[in-house]
């Protein structure tokens, strides 16, 4: 069984600061997501990456894909309260079912 | 663009009451997937149709059937409900699962909360 882990569970900081957030697993995924959940609404697709090491930004948001494929991190540079939710990685390979780690809980304070 | 509709988007039973989950996609997607979402354990999947006329179990099918009633539609039915399964249900959706390697979204509803007392 594939599992997916994502560090911290919780994180409450500043606006302003910088924040990293992570997930793991000790299988190799051929792709990975992040999605965003906010209350009372569905996950919301942020990126995806495909290739071992590749490096994707999204505004203040840059996301990186381990070399080895069975890892990756979420940067947030001078996080904003609307930044605010629940952070979620999903890992998919050919023909399965994406596997989604419990999520990281982020709360940004004015 | 409604994209995933779910209903309804609250709902308390009592031990033993029975309910469908209703859940349309307006996207022409091929997959369609039902998740539980409980504090700290993330997306669990209950059941998914890969395509029209398929079904089949996920992580955690127990408690529940589903019925894929066209490519739009695809619900999800607790015969008789248990406390256990009080929890945030979503329904989601995506081109084809066979893509699900190379990252193609899912696009999730917003959620059918559902408590059994």
């Amino acid at each position: 069984t594939q599992l997916l882990e994502q560090s911290p569970q919780f994180l409450s900081i500043q606006e302003g600061e910088n924040l990293t957030v992570y997930c793991n697993s000790s299988s190799v995924f051929s792709s990975l997501q992040w999605y965003r959940q906010e209350p009372g609404e569905g996950p919301v697709l942020l990126v995806t990456v495909v290739t071992g090491g590749e490096v994707k930004k999204l505004k203040r948001l840059t996301f990186q894909f381990g070399d080895a494929r069975k890892d990756s991190s979420l940067h947030i540079t001078a996080a904003q309260p609307g930044d605010t939710g629940l952070y979620l990685c999903a890992g998919g390979n050919y023909g399965q079912n994406f596997v989604f780690g419990p999520g990281t809980r982020l709360s940004v304070l004015p | 663009n409604a994209g995933v509709t779910q209903t309804p988007k609250f709902q308390v039973l009592k031990t033993g009451q029975s309910m469908t989950l209703q859940c349309a996609q307006d996207m022409n997607h091929n997959s369609m997937y039902w998740y539980r979402q409980d504090p700290g354990m993330g997306l669990r999947l209950i059941y998914y149709s890969a395509s029209e006329g398929t079904t089949d179990k996920g992580e955690v099918p127990n408690g529940y059937n589903v019925s894929r009633l066209n490519k739009r539609e695809f619900s999800l039915r607790l015969e008789s409900a248990a406390p256990s399964q009080t929890s945030v249900y979503f329904c989601a959706s995506s081109v084809l699962i066979q893509n699900t390697g190379t990252g193609q979204p899912q696009h999730f509803g917003d959620g059918t909360r559902l408590s059994i007392l």
